[in-house]
This record gives structure tokens, C-alpha cells and sequence, in this order.
């Protein structure tokens, strides 16, 4: 399996909800990175955490990262339409060279 | 800045065809990766460059996969020939520094169907 596997796959959610999602990896790391993808177009990062710190916040984002259990959890409040993407965890991995391994992603659509 | 710019963003092929797929990184960012995105194996790195320089090329499926960065501002793969698996989405993607710092940015990518 995949360094970066992400759950649930797909979600679906209404409008003014919270949206989470997990992500797991194998390997320690240097930092996880969130990306956002839309239909059709690249990625977009939306927020960096590292390996020492354990929570951080950005807007509406809310990532956690648990090096113990090798996991990170991302958190999007007030969920809008317009956050229907795909989400990957990436990460760096420590003594892994410069280079980012993506997790599965997760699939989420927010409904009006 | 416009970003990281990619070419085509659309190619049709048949099998056996070569395909040169071109980049163009963000001005003053030193590292440049290639990535490729199927719903079978996800967004796997093919390889990535640091200073034009080639570092790991460990992801390129096979010898028909090729990436050359000639200078700073222009980075191609090249498939050749090319097979109906190599049907994927191709992105590229730069960044400056040390990625335990910083974010990839990703350009739009060019959707490659083989026949």
C-alpha cells in the first residue's frame, strides 16, 4: 500500500457541516502537507504541519498530525459547495530526499 | 508570477507514437518534479531535478520514459514509443528550497490518452 493512504475515500456532506479526513503513513517524516485538487485542474496546497508540531490552523483548516500513530487528520469547518475537491496528505519523508509521496485522497462533495 | 506552466494540456496518440510533454517552472524556484496521476496508482513521482540536475529518476516506469532539463526555465518528458498504458494525467511541478519548508506548486497538467 501506498505511503499516504487517505479515509474515508469518498465524502459526502451538506453545506454549513464539517468535513474530516485522515490520513496515514508509514515512514517518519520531516513534515505532511494538505493539497486540493478540483476536477480537472492541479494540485493546490493548503497547509504545511511538522513533524514537531501537532496541531495548526489556517481559516477554515484545522490539520493535527500524530507521529506516534503515524497519522494526520485534516478538518474543514462550515463546509461550502465550493470546497467539493479531491484531498491528498503528502509527505516528506526523513532521509527520503526532497521529494513529496501522495496519499490516495480523498474524494469530498459538499451539497447545497 | 503565471505559475507553472504546462504543454499540451490535451494529447491524442496511438501506440507507438512519441510524446513530448513540456514544462515550464516558476522563475527562481530550483527544484522541478514530474509526477503522474491514474485512478489505478494515484500521483506517483517520475522524477525530479534540482538546479537542472536529475537527483532520483527511481519512479520512471521503464527506458521508453525520458526527462531533460536543458536550463532553469524548461523541463520536457518524453515517451517514446508511446503504449495505451501510458495513459494518465502528467503534471509537473516546482518549488524553491527544501520541500520540509515549503509547497509544491503544481501546474494544470497535460491529459495524455494513448490509442
Amino acid at each position: 500500500s501506498q505511503q499516504g493512504e487517505e479515509d474515508p475515500q469518498a465524502l459526502s456532506i451538506q453545506e454549513g457541516e464539517n468535513a474530516t479526513m485522515n490520513c496515514s503513513y508509514k515512514t517518519s517524516i520531516n513534515n505532511l502537507q494538505w493539497y486540493r485538487q478540483n476536477s480537472g485542474r492541479g494540485l493546490v496546497h493548503l497547509i504545511l504541519i511538522r513533524s514537531n508540531e501537532r496541531e495548526k490552523h489556517s481559516g477554515r483548516l484545522r490539520v493535527t498530525l500524530d507521529t506516534s500513530k503515524k497519522s494526520s487528520s485534516l478538518l474543514i469547518t462550515a463546509s461550502r459547495a465550493a470546497d467539493t475537491a479531491s484531498y491528498f496528505c503528502a509527505t516528506d519523508a526523513w532521509g527520503g530526499g526532497n521529494k513529496l509521496t501522495f496519499g490516495t485522497g480523498t474524494q469530498l462533495k459538499v451539497e447545497l | 508570477d503565471a505559475g507553472v506552466i504546462q504543454s499540451p494540456r490535451h494529447e491524442v496518440t496511438e501506440m507507438g507514437q512519441e510524446v513530448t510533454l513540456r514544462c515550464k517552472p516558476i522563475s527562481g524556484h530550483d527544484y522541478l518534479f514530474w509526477y503522474r496521476q491514474t485512478m489505478m496508482r494515484g500521483l506517483e513521482l517520475l522524477i525530479y531535478f534540482n538546479n537542472n540536475v536529475p537527483i532520483d529518476d527511481s519512479g520512471m516506469p521503464e527506458d521508453r520514459f525520458s526527462a531533460k532539463m536543458p536550463n532553469a526555465s524548461f523541463s520536457t518528458l518524453k515517451i517514446q514509443p508511446s503504449e495505451p498504458r501510458d495513459s494518465a494525467v502528467y503534471f509537473c511541478a516546482s518549488t524553491k528550497g527544501e520541500l520540509w519548508t515549503g509547497e509544491l506548486f503544481f501546474g494544470e497538467g497535460s491529459r495524455l490518452t494513448v490509442l
